[in-house]
């Protein structure tokens, strides 16, 4: 089965910082890794798909990049409405689906 | 607009088993696979599997072989997923989840959970 790391565990950032948090997947995932945010007490949303495709209605603050093994999610301006905990997800097919244990961003 | 309805919060002692219900309301319910996904109280987010709603067919990781059903009511546009043999460690939030685009495997839109404690 496909293990996807995220680093780091949590991140404390200033408002107005350029933040990235990274996935790595065990196997080639090619682009297929999504991200999505959780804010606490809340229903996690997706952002991203396709490694670098922006969901609708997401912020373009947010970005990402990468394929095969190593993905990035970069905000290239912290809001305070970004303080929520980020999940990487594989989705090759479905041996790989799998989440990353998620990274915690605070302010 | 489309939404996951899903049924209320679960207390069950260990041993026993819970059915989730999840209605689907605003789209074609045999056109996505429908997934299950869930969080115990503060960690990460587990892929239970998914079920395709125009063959019944369900796949879901080995962990869970012989202990996850899934199945569905194209009738009322249901999905249900039914958990076996709880332990404490099955104590979750569970999400039924919907693929954003058809047969995608990333997910959107989500369930607004179903809480199942599993305690003696």
């Amino acid at each position: 089965d496909i293990q996807m790391t995220q680093s780091p565990a949590s991140l404390s950032a200033s408002v107005g910082d350029r933040v990235t948090i990274t996935c790595r997947a065990s196997q080639d995932t090619g682009y297929s890794v999504a991200w999505y945010q959780q804010k606490p007490g809340e229903v996690p949303r997706l952002v991203m798909h396709y490694a670098s495709s922006l969901q609708r209605g997401v912020p373009s603050r947010f970005s990402g990049s990468g394929s095969g093994t190593d993905f990035t999610l970069t905000i290239s301006s912290l809001e305070p409405e970004d303080v929520a905990t980020y999940y990487c997800q594989s989705y090759v097919n479905a041996r790989s689906i799998a989440f990353g244990q998620g990274t915690r961003l605070e302010i | 607009q489309v939404q996951l309805v899903q049924s209320g919060a679960e207390v069950k002692k260990p041993g026993a088993s819970v059915k989730v219900s999840c209605k689907t309301l605003g789209y074609t319910f045999t056109g996505y696979y429908m997934h299950w996904v869930r969080q115990a109280p503060g960690q990460g987010l587990e892929w239970l599997g998914r079920i395709n709603p125009n063959t019944s067919n369900a796949d879901w990781p080995q962990k869970f072989q012989g202990r996850v059903t899934m199945t569905l009511d194209t009738s009322t546009s249901t999905a249900y997923m039914e958990l076996t043999r709880l332990t404490s460690d099955d104590t979750a939030v569970y999400y039924c989840v919907r693929d954003a685009v058809k047969w995608g495997n990333w997910f959107d839109p989500w369930g607004q959970g179903t809480l199942v404690t599993v305690s003696s």
